[in-house]
């Protein structure tokens, strides 16, 4: 079965400074995806950026961009020029590929709570 | 685009009473999980429905008992509730296994 770690129960950031986000999972399979989901006071997870394990570029989501360590199982996200409006809790999850038997569900950590302060 | 709808929004009930939760998918997503989200943890995948039918099922007990209409909508129910069924409930949906999954904004469910 997969799992993922997030070490980082909270993190802060000055606004418009970078932060980086900490996420490290175990599979035994070769392809797969990784998301990072936000969660803000509002409860609706919001799909903040992808990364499909066979692409080595990693993907980038205008403020938001992905360090993707195959080979290390890490998958971090940076928020560069943060922004109030970041505040939110952040997930990590990773999904099985296309085909398998555990199909399309989300495997998650258990989340980041990000603080941007003013 | 009305995004995925869920219904309640927030939901009391007592210990060993049942519960039924509703879920209307994103326009075009015919597939849809559902998930438990305790207080202050990640979401847990409880089961998901395609064309009807429970194709996958996480480490959840018989009491959690789903169903999904020809119009893809879904309910997620829970028979004979326990203090530790407290939490926020999501529906995503998708379209088959091609997209990612769009969230709702969740049902907070409290059992007293």
């Amino acid at each position: 079965a997969q799992t993922v770690t997030q070490s980082q129960p909270e993190m802060s950031v000055q606004e418009a400074e970078t932060v980086t986000l900490s996420c490290t999972y175990d599979t035994s399979e070769s392809d797969y995806y990784l998301f990072w989901y936000k969660q803000p006071p509002s409860r609706q997870m919001i799909l903040v950026i992808r990364q499909e394990a066979y692409k080595q570029q990693n993907a980038t989501e205008n403020r938001f961009s992905v360090n993707f360590q195959k080979a290390a199982k890490s998958f971090s996200l940076k928020i560069s020029d943060s922004q109030l409006g970041d505040a939110a809790m952040y997930f990590c999850a990773y999904r099985s590929p296309l085909g398998e038997t555990s199909g399309s569900r989300l495997t998650f950590g258990e989340g980041t709570q990000l603080t941007v302060n003013p | 685009d009305a995004g995925v709808t869920q219904s309640p929004t927030h939901l009391i009930k007592t210990r060993g009473q049942q519960v039924t939760l509703r879920c209307s998918p994103k326009s075009g997503h015919d597939t849809v999980s559902w998930y438990q989200q305790a207080l202050g943890q990640g979401p847990q995948f409880i089961f998901q429905y395609y064309e009807e039918e429970e194709r996958q099922r996480g480490n959840f007990p018989d009491r959690f008992s789903g169903h999904q209409f020809p119009n893809y909508s879904s309910e997620l129910n829970v028979n004979a509730l326990l203090l530790g069924d407290s939490a926020l409930y999501l529906c995503a949906s998708s379209a088959g296994e091609v997209t990612e999954a769009f969230f709702g904004q969740g049902t907070r469910l409290t059992v007293v």
